[in-house]
């Protein structure tokens, strides 16, 4: 059973423009939901983080939307840049059970000149 | 400090071989983690260390794969009698505790054929 469903797989946004990547999850008990960036050979660097407790997140470029209602977050990237080209992977965790993470499928971004 | 480290970083065997990978974690984190990714996936959680207590092990892990943290330092993963279907990126994380967003390693990426 997949906990976390990403969309899109893949994405080709020009400079300039707004990346946007949308998760939904399915375990009402997840309460952390952090976004990840990965590049090639790399492993995964957190990016920026939410809680349930805010509708919104907003560090630098990137802003993390949050509706607990719809059990759904999107990753908005503004003023997206050819080195923001990358796998974007959401997660989410229980903290209760350990704080593991379920990872959704990525969506592979890419920034055009 | 120089972030979460893992060896080797590459690593082909022989089906049936056993291989061991290294995880040292950020040393004032006391929880350790450990993550498969495939190709084309996002991670998928394998087991955790909360200092040297296993606490929770996937599934995913068989009784071919064991984990250790001695002394609540490093840890290394060990798979036996080695398939092909092992062959992926293992990842290592860690995190200072429960609610915040891990440092993975760069991962150790092993082939098996």
């Amino acid at each position: 059973q997949q906990q976390v469903k990403q969309s899109p797989q893949s994405l080709i946004v020009q400079k300039g423009g707004i990346s946007i990547i949308n998760c939904a999850y399915e375990n009402t008990a997840f309460d952390y939901f952090p976004w990840y960036q990965q590049f090639p050979g790399k492993g995964p660097a957190l990016l920026i983080a939410i809680r349930p407790d805010v509708s919104e997140k907003k560090e630098g470029r990137f802003t993390i939307s949050f509706n607990k209602s719809a059990k759904q977050f999107s990753l908005h990237i503004m003023d997206s840049q050819p080195g923001d080209s990358a796998t974007y992977f959401c997660a989410a965790s229980d903290t209760g059970g350990g704080n593991k993470l379920t990872f959704g499928t990525g969506t592979q971004l890419k920034v055009e000149l | 400090d120089t972030g979460v480290s893992q060896n080797p970083r590459h690593k082909i065997t022989k089906r049936g071989q056993n291989v061991t990978f290294r995880c040292d974690p950020i040393s004032e984190h006391n929880r350790l983690y450990w993550y498969r990714q495939t190709l084309g996936q996002g991670p998928e959680f394998l087991t955790y260390f909360q200092n040297e207590a296993q606490l929770e092990k996937s599934r995913l892990l068989s009784d071919r794969f064991s984990a250790e943290r001695p002394k609540g330092s490093f840890s290394t993963l060990e798979i036996q009698r080695t398939e092909q279907g092992d062959s992926a990126m293992y990842l290592c994380a860690s995190s200072l505790r429960i609610g915040y967003g891990y440092t993975f390693g760069s991962g150790t990426r092993l082939t098996v054929v």
